[in-house]
């Protein structure tokens, strides 16, 4: 059974840096058949994918144009977790933050979500 | 970005009557694979979402059968056979066919 356990601030100020980590248990962040991804939701925006990292022969990483110039995440092959790092923030990036895995098979295809973190409210905030 | 629409956005259903919710897409959703990338998920208050069906009409594990998943192309269609207390909540669609991965703006069923 695959879970995600999600951590970090839950109050950052305005143009600090949004740091969150995911830690992975019952599967690996190196998996060459799994993604890993960060996801958000507001009132404003609903559900918004940001972004997700994975590892095929060498790292990729994949980010949403709307937090492109803004956004990191990394893997952390020795704590099985990855990170998410979202720079300069604003009262708009006030959301619940989401983990998420993807996985991918030949047979079968591409397979979307499945296993979700308990989400971390972030409210950005003088 | 490829749009995602449900209807109706507020759904109150009678317990043990039947709910249907539309999710429409802006392009179609059939990748060269020739899979079709359309899951279901449902939002209980509180909670992180929980996927129900995968590529259109596949229930995932521990998923009551009165969830079911139908649609092709650019129009689909969860339905809930008899709907129960614990189904309350925001049910959202979503594609990853193309990039970026988007999700519907969500469904609120809730018991009249």
């Amino acid at each position: 059974q695959v879970q995600l356990q999600q951590s970090g601030p839950r109050l950052v100020k305005p143009s600090q840096t949004l740091s969150l980590t995911c830690a992975i248990s019952g599967d690996s962040v190196s998996s060459n058949s799994a993604a890993w991804h960060w996801i958000r939701q507001s009132p404003s925006r609903g559900l918004e994918w940001l972004g997700k990292t994975y590892y095929r022969s060498k790292w990729y990483n994949d980010y949403a144009v709307s937090v492109k110039s803004r956004i990191t995440i990394n893997p952390d092959t020795s704590e099985n977790q990855f990170s998410l790092q979202l720079n300069s923030v604003t009262p708009e990036d006030t959301a619940v933050y989401y983990c998420a895995r993807e996985t991918y098979f030949d047979t079968s295809g591409y397979d979307y979500f499945d296993y979700w973190g308990q989400g971390t409210l972030v409210t950005v905030s003088s | 970005d490829v749009v995602m629409t449900q209807s109706p956005l507020s759904l109150p259903v009678t317990l043990g009557q039947p709910a249907s919710i539309s999710c429409r897409s802006s392009q179609s959703l059939v990748y060269s694979d020739g899979n079709t990338y359309l899951n279901w998920f449902q939002q209980r208050p509180g909670q992180s979402p929980r996927r129900l069906i995968y590529k259109v009409s596949n229930r995932d594990s521990g998923v009551p059968d009165r969830f079911s998943g139908s649609g092709s192309g650019t129009d689909f269609t969860l339905k809930i056979s008899r709907v129960e207390a614990e189904d309350v909540g925001v049910y959202y669609c979503m594609q990853h066919t193309h990039w970026p991965t988007t999700f519907g703006q969500g469904t609120k069923v809730e018991i009249k």
